[in-house]
């Protein structure tokens, strides 16, 4: 059971570049969450998804874009990278609807040049 | 405007000693609270939770206190260990939502 698994680890990109960043659970969660983590700012919520071919805007959705094709896979999407999108973005999966944990996987850290 | 509030970026204590780190929210919609550990290069770890229904929750050597008329809640690790350093973060969210608002994290530093 590898519970929730992130794609890649480390990334560094230049300024306008794109890549997807790639989030599986195999707890057969529904809710699916990507945050970024900056310093002095803790975690916060980029796009969610309440279910397969659903996705939602979170707090800091500009520049982003996110596909929920499949139920166990969250993508993560930046079309045209920028320096301020350097940082380290978390995946998260909950079991179902009302107040459950959030299961979160290691992390991929970005850097854009 | 954050709504979740961490005051104390960072904490030291020696080993075997009570541990609190606290955490102040602003909305009173917010009806569920958690703790999160997270070491270096991993992913948040569910720590504990607690309902507005409640003002304390247990578990094992951690204690979640919720002051609702005060909107603060602390957690207590009794006794502390090395192995409890990390970052903590507390989150909140109101019901009917399935969104969590995190802290900007207390570093813990438990010295042996």
């Amino acid at each position: 059971n590898a519970g929730v698994t992130q794609t890649p680890k480390f990334r560094v990109l230049k300024t306008g570049q794109s890549m997807t960043l790639l989030c599986a659970q195999d707890m057969n969660h529904e809710y699916m969450y990507w945050y970024r983590q900056d310093p002095g700012m803790g975690l916060r919520l980029i796009h969610y998804s309440v279910g397969e071919g659903t996705t939602a805007k979170g707090e800091v959705p500009d520049g982003y874009n996110v596909s929920r094709l499949k139920k166990q896979n969250f993508l993560l999407g930046l079309e045209s990278a920028a320096p301020s999108q350097t940082s380290v973005y978390f995946c998260a999966s909950s079991y179902s609807s009302g107040q459950e944990t959030q299961y979160f996987g290691p992390g991929t850290r970005l850097l854009v040049l | 405007d954050q709504q979740v509030k961490q005051n104390s970026p960072s904490l030291s204590v020696q080993e075997g000693r009570i541990s609190i780190l606290n955490c102040d929210y602003t909305n009173s919609m917010f009806d569920y609270f958690l703790w999160y550990k997270k070491y270096p290069a991993e992913g948040p770890t569910f720590l504990i939770s607690i309902s507005s229904i409640k003002d304390k929750n247990e578990d094992g050597r951690f204690t979640v206190f919720l002051n609702k008329s005060a909107k603060h809640l602390s957690l207590h690790i009794v006794p502390s260990q090395p192995g409890d350093s990390a970052v903590y973060f507390c989150a909140a969210s109101g019901s009917g939502t399935y969104k969590y608002i995190f802290g900007t994290g207390t570093r813990l530093k438990v010295l042996a």
